[in-house]
C-alpha cells in the first residue's frame, strides 16, 4: 500500500521560505510516476503546485513558477518542495501526492501558517 | 490554467440521486479521459472516488458513477446515504508535462 507523509514547519514567517518533505513508503519513487504537491487554503479549493519524475522532468504551476522549487531524492524515497517569499496568502494545508496523470494517492496533509 | 467549474452545492434526500457537473474546456476535460473525482470530509485528505472518467477504485461503492460529454464531466451518486455528505472535487489532466487542474468543489448535503 502506497503511503505518503508530509513533514515540515507548521509556522513560517512572511518573506521567508517554506520547505516541506514528503516521505513515501510502499513504493519506490524511482520506479515510475510523477510525484507532486497540492495545497488547499482554508475554506478554499485545491490547487496543484508542482510535480516531478525522477527521469522525465519537472512541471510547475505557471502562476507560482518563480517561487517554487521541487526536488527528489530516490535514495531516501523522498521528494521536497520549497516556496520562497511567502505571504499570508500561502497559508494552506499542503498535500503531497502521487500523480497518475492526476493524483491517486494523497498524504494526510500538513497545515502551514504564514505569520510573524 | 483556470479552475474547472462546479456548482457550489447539491443536495438530495436519502435514497435519491444527485449529479454534480464539472465544466472545463477543450484543452482539459474535452481533450483527455484523465478526469477524476475526489470526496473530501472536513479536515481529511481527498479520496479518489472515480478515475479516468468512469472507473471506480476497489472499495468505492458502485453507487458512485462518472461520465463525460464534450467539455463537461459528471459524477452521479445514486441511493444517497448520510455518509455521502462531503465536498466533492473533480480534476482533469491538462497536457504538456503533468499539469492538471481541479474543480471549484461542490458541497453535497444529504437532507
Amino acid at each position: 500500500q502506497v503511503q505518503l507523509q508530509e513533514s515540515g514547519p507548521g509556522l513560517v514567517k512572511p518573506s521567508e521560505t517554506l520547505s516541506l518533505t514528503c516521505t513515501v513508503s510502499g513504493y519506490y519513487i524511482g520506479r515510475a510516476y510523477f510525484w507532486g504537491w497540492v495545497r488547499q487554503s482554508p475554506g478554499k479549493g485545491l490547487e496543484w503546485l508542482a510535480s516531478i519524475h525522477h527521469s522525465r522532468g519537472i512541471d510547475y504551476n505557471a502562476s507560482l513558477r518563480s517561487r517554487l522549487t521541487i526536488s527528489i531524492d530516490t535514495s531516501k524515497n523522498q521528494f521536497f518542495l520549497k516556496l520562497t517569499s511567502v505571504t499570508a496568502a500561502d497559508t494552506a494545508v499542503y498535500y503531497c501526492v502521487r500523480d497518475d496523470w492526476v493524483p491517486d494517492y494523497w498524504g494526510q496533509g500538513t497545515l502551514v501558517t504564514v505569520s510573524s | 490554467q483556470s479552475a474547472l467549474t462546479q456548482p457550489p452545492s447539491a443536495s438530495g434526500s436519502p435514497g435519491q440521486s444527485v449529479t454534480i457537473s464539472c465544466t472545463g474546456t477543450s484543452s482539459d476535460v474535452g481533450s483527455h479521459n484523465y478526469v477524476s473525482w475526489y470526496q473530501q470530509y472536513p479536515g481529511k485528505a481527498p479520496k479518489v472516488m472515480i478515475y479516468e472518467v468512469n472507473k471506480r477504485p476497489s472499495g468505492v461503492p458502485d453507487r458512485f458513477s462518472g461520465s463525460k460529454s464534450g467539455n463537461t464531466a459528471s459524477l452521479t451518486v445514486s441511493g444517497l446515504q448520510a455518509e455521502d455528505e462531503a465536498d466533492y472535487y473533480c480534476s482533469s489532466y491538462v497536457g504538456g508535462g503533468i499539469e492538471y487542474v481541479f474543480g471549484t468543489g461542490t458541497k453535497v448535503t444529504v437532507l
